[in-house]
């Protein structure tokens, strides 16, 4: 079945700029979202669309897109960003989601 | 305000059946998709299924076709996730999300609460 990569883990220190990258064969023809989940919530969405961000996610939470990665870039980031974070995106035909593997971010 | 209110905890023995709700409010129920979504103890996210209140129009992921059943109930504003067998490996939190879905594009806007099954002899 179709699998989207992300690393396990990725750090950085208060202020610095994380990018957690998230990789798939069917990328190039569907959409990806990216989700945020702080221990014991809910996730929350933080880029839709590739590039899209919702009303009230901070501007600091952008998306971009290159042939078969996404890449989820977090500019400045508190200590409060510090949660897994999560890709997402379909099939080549669309049938049915898939989620990466999940990313770690650790703000040091 | 849209919200999705899942029903509460569960606690079950293996072989048992089990059927867990999510109720949408605050949007028109029946024109959006509504996903489930497994997360097991300390592991990530995994995409079940799908479930189109308007018509019942069911699409599952390829590892949980079988394994479950989704169905929704437009009159009452309410999706459903059931098992007819539970086994103690589906011990999870269980997710209602309220999609947005095209053949392009599928994301999920709201989340609920989740559910905690615990499957345990």
């Amino acid at each position: 079945s179709y699998e989207l990569t992300q690393p396990p883990s990725v750090s950085v220190s208060p202020g610095q700029t994380a990018r957690i990258t998230c990789s798939g064969d069917a990328l190039p023809n569907q959409y990806a979202s990216w989700y945020q989940q702080k221990p014991g919530q809910a996730p929350v969405l933080v880029i839709y669309k590739d590039t899209e961000r919702p009303s009230g996610i901070p501007e600091r939470f952008s998306g971009s897109s290159s042939g078969t990665t996404v890449t989820l870039t977090i500019t400045g980031v508190p200590a409060e960003d510090e949660a897994d974070y999560y890709c997402q995106s379909a099939d080549s035909s669309g049938t049915y989601g898939v989620f990466g593997g999940g990313t770690r971010l650790t703000v040091l | 305000e849209v919200q999705l209110v899942q029903s509460g905890a569960e606690v079950k023995k293996p072989g048992e059946s089990l059927k867990i709700s999510c109720k949408g409010s605050g949007y028109n129920f029946a024109r959006y998709w509504i996903g489930w979504v497994r997360q097991m103890p300390g592991k990530g996210l995994e995409w079940m299924g799908i479930v189109y209140p308007g018509d019942s129009d069911t699409r599952y992921s390829p590892s949980f076709q079988g394994q479950v059943t989704i169905s929704a109930d437009r009159s009452i504003n309410t999706a459903y996730l059931q098992w007819s067998s539970l086994k103690a490996s589906d011990t999870a939190i269980y997710y209602c999300a309220r999609l947005q879905y095209t053949s392009a594009t599928n994301y999920i806007d709201y989340w609920g609460q989740g559910t905690l099954v615990n499957v345990s002899s």
